[in-house]
């Protein structure tokens, strides 16, 4: 399966920008870029995904670097409900969704 | 939007009786389903893919015998936790996609929290 490096942990300021990085250098040709966040005790909630364009939606941005060896996820105004886990995490032919341990963001009020 | 029921949200059950956790997709079809686990502060392990009308695929080191997973109809899938240990205690969550294709998003259900005394 292939991998994604998220770092652990970001602070933000509520109603600024969040920049989530997440590096995936094995990353195949028909790989998706999946991003979802969790908050405690529910289940994930699907974010955003990708394959090779940036993608935007009502939650956030999704910016895939031409090599497709990283990608970051915009939030572009945070607020105290996007507290969560996010997961970057790459979707490939197998169907299958492999979670990695995900960048835990926290926001300052 | 594509939406996902899991129920129940909770149960406790006495060791050694089975626990059965339905997952549902409300208004798609799904043709393929997934059942995780996720223990206290960690991320969320899968443990089985299941396909409507076929056998589960289970991951390496999850009990097939333990873990029965049924996918009769594109809306349904469920889990049963046979002779629950407290081991088996955790928070189990189903996920579907519509088609056979990475190219839709993940839909997942809100989690049962399973605990075994």
């Amino acid at each position: 399966d292939a991998k994604t490096t998220q770092p652990n942990s970001m602070e933000s300021n509520e109603e600024e920008p969040v920049h989530l990085p997440c590096n995936h250098s094995t990353i195949s040709g028909t790989d998706y870029i999946h991003w979802y966040r969790q908050l405690p005790s529910q289940g994930p909630e699907y974010v955003i995904h990708g394959l090779t364009s940036n993608v935007n939606n009502r939650m956030a941005s999704l910016a895939i670097a031409e090599d497709r060896k990283s990608s970051t996820l915009i939030l572009h105004r945070a607020t105290l409900r996007d507290a969560a886990v996010y997961y970057c995490i790459l979707a490939d032919s197998s169907y299958k969704l492999i979670f990695g341990s995900g960048t835990r963001l926290l926001v300052r009020p | 939007g594509a939406v996902v029921s899991q129920h129940p949200s909770w149960v406790i059950c006495k060791s050694g009786t089975s626990v059965k956790i339905e997952c549902r997709s409300l208004d798609f079809q799904a043709t393929t389903m997934f059942w995780y686990r996720q223990f206290p502060k960690q991320s969320l392990m899968l443990m089985a893919t299941s396909n409507e009308g076929s056998k589960a695929t289970y991951e390496q080191g999850v009990e097939k015998d333990k873990f029965l997973i049924n996918h009769a109809s594109l809306t349904l899938s469920t889990l049963t936790v046979t002779s629950a240990h407290p081991e088996d205690s955790s928070f189990y969550i189903c996920s579907a996609i519509k088609g056979r294709g990475a190219v839709y998003g993940y839909t997942f259900g809100s989690g049962t929290r399973l605990t075994v005394v």
